[in-house]
């Protein structure tokens, strides 16, 4: 019974360069939500899915920055022209429902991007 | 604009002792408050949780009290573990469900 898998860990790209982070939900989930976490602060949204869809993307930088939950595949974070801000924490958490009690709520273990 | 706010970056307590864990917000139309566990290099663990018409919560050695009125809640651990260590963040949802807003963090270090 496999938790959210997130791919890869660790992620060093250069200035300018792309980075995919990919997030696969539990079995069973069809709600996943991407979070970024700054050195020295909380976790902030980013966006939130469901199969094929974008059901709120308010956290979302205007550019460079793009989410799909494809209808087959994990959820794919993508980030166009990496640049030295973009350096944080990534994580993704999947849901079986719009439950807002958190339980079920799960989160993966996070992709650290480092931009050199 | 931080819709939910944990002042104490640290805490250090005694072990066997209470750790009291304290959180705002600014938006009374949050629906549920949670708390997450979280230690380095791992994703957050969810912990308890409790709904906006309450005003107590208990699951074993934690418990989450809400003060609506005064737009405050707080995670209370007893007795406190020297495993408790960890950095817990408050977080609240809307009705809708979906997005999480986080507070800050406090890290917590339970000395043996």
């Amino acid at each position: 019974n496999a938790g959210v898998m997130q791919n890869p860990r660790h992620l060093v790209r250069r200035r300018g360069q792309e980075a995919r982070l990919r997030c696969s939900p539990m079995k069973g989930h069809s709600h996943v939500y991407w979070y970024r976490q700054l050195p020295e602060e909380g976790l902030k949204f980013m966006v939130y899915l469901q199969k094929e869809n974008i059901i709120d993307e308010s956290g979302m930088p205007k550019e460079r920055f793009s989410a799909e939950f494809p209808k087959e595949g994990p959820s794919i974070l993508r980030i166009q022209q990496v640049v030295r801000g973009d350096s944080a924490a990534y994580f993704c958490a999947s849901s079986p429902n719009r439950d807002s009690s958190g339980y079920g709520y799960t989160f993966g273990s996070g992709t650290r991007l480092t931009v050199v | 604009d931080q819709q939910v706010k944990q002042n104490s970056p640290s805490l250090s307590v005694q072990e066997g002792r209470i750790s009291i864990l304290n959180c705002d917000y600014t938006n009374s139309m949050f629906d549920y408050f949670l708390w997450y566990k979280k230690y380095p290099a791992e994703g957050p663990t969810f912990l308890i949780s409790i709904s906006s018409i309450k005003d107590k919560n208990e699951d074993g050695r934690f418990t989450v009290f809400l003060n609506k009125s005064a737009k405050h809640l707080s995670l209370h651990i007893v007795p406190s573990q020297p495993g408790d260590s960890a950095v817990y963040f408050c977080a609240a949802s809307g009705n809708q469900g979906g997005k999480l807003i986080f507070g800050q963090g406090t890290e917590l270090s339970v000395k043996p």
